[in-house]
């Protein structure tokens, strides 16, 4: 089976451009996380999406959005990029809508750089 | 809320050696912890996963650790080092069966560099 897939793998923007960001999760889970890492940080959580509903958001602007489709994928979207927005985004997949107990399955990343 | 803490930015081992890489945590509920990997422009590979269960986990590629209430740790470790074995590694903690809907937080990483 596929596992979490997400595109582009890479990505180029300049500051005050806006980008989306793709996620499919793996077949029959429900819920889609997305999580930013800066480089040499550990991953820091965006935002978590159980049935096409938000159930839970990080500590970020309301430059980032995200939404997810009937089909379960995710978008990623971005805003007003700044230089402090490049980074691996990270998309995290699971079964069922409980981030405290469900084992969350990740994806390549896109890597983002803002020039 | 939860934090992780991970002694030790880089860790450096002889190959066939132990390999022990710390994590502490903080939480104030019962937390579930989670050891992932991440090779080079990869994303993160889960290791193991403690959940309240048995002290004492056993995940992927010989990897074990221990989940310690008293000192807050969960320690990873492997008996013998492998050269396949360099790599970032990533102690996280989540609210548990305590519900909330934050995610994973995340320690800073160790870089485990295996010496042959």
């Amino acid at each position: 089976d596929a596992g979490v897939t997400q595109s582009p793998t890479h990505l180029i923007k300049t500051r005050g451009q806006h980008v989306t960001l793709r996620c499919s999760p793996i077949s029959g889970h429900k819920s889609v996380s997305w999580y930013q890492q800066v480089l040499g940080q550990g991953p820091q959580f965006i935002f978590q999406y159980y049935e096409k509903e938000e159930r839970g958001r990080g500590n970020f602007p309301d430059r980032f959005s995200a939404r997810q489709f009937p089909n379960y994928s995710s978008e990623l979207n971005v805003n007003a990029l700044l230089l402090g927005d490049s980074a691996l985004y990270l998309c995290a997949s699971s079964s069922q809508g409980a981030p405290g107990t469900d084992t969350q399955y990740f994806g390549p990343g896109t890597r983002l750089t803002v020039l | 809320a939860q934090s992780v803490t991970q002694l030790g930015s880089h860790v450096s081992v002889s190959e066939g050696a132990l390999v022990l890489l710390r994590c502490n945590y903080s939480s104030s509920v019962p937390p579930y912890l989670f050891w992932y990997v991440q090779y080079p422009n990869q994303g993160l590979q889960l290791l193991l996963k403690y959940t309240s269960a048995a002290t004492l986990v056993k995940g992927i590629n010989g990897f074990e650790a221990e989940f310690k209430k008293s000192e807050t740790s969960f320690h990873l470790t492997k008996p013998s080092a492998h050269m396949s074995d360099a790599a970032e590694y990533f102690c996280a903690v989540s609210a548990g069966s305590g519900g909330g809907a934050d995610g994973l937080t995340f320690g800073k990483g160790t870089h485990l560099i295996i010496q042959p």
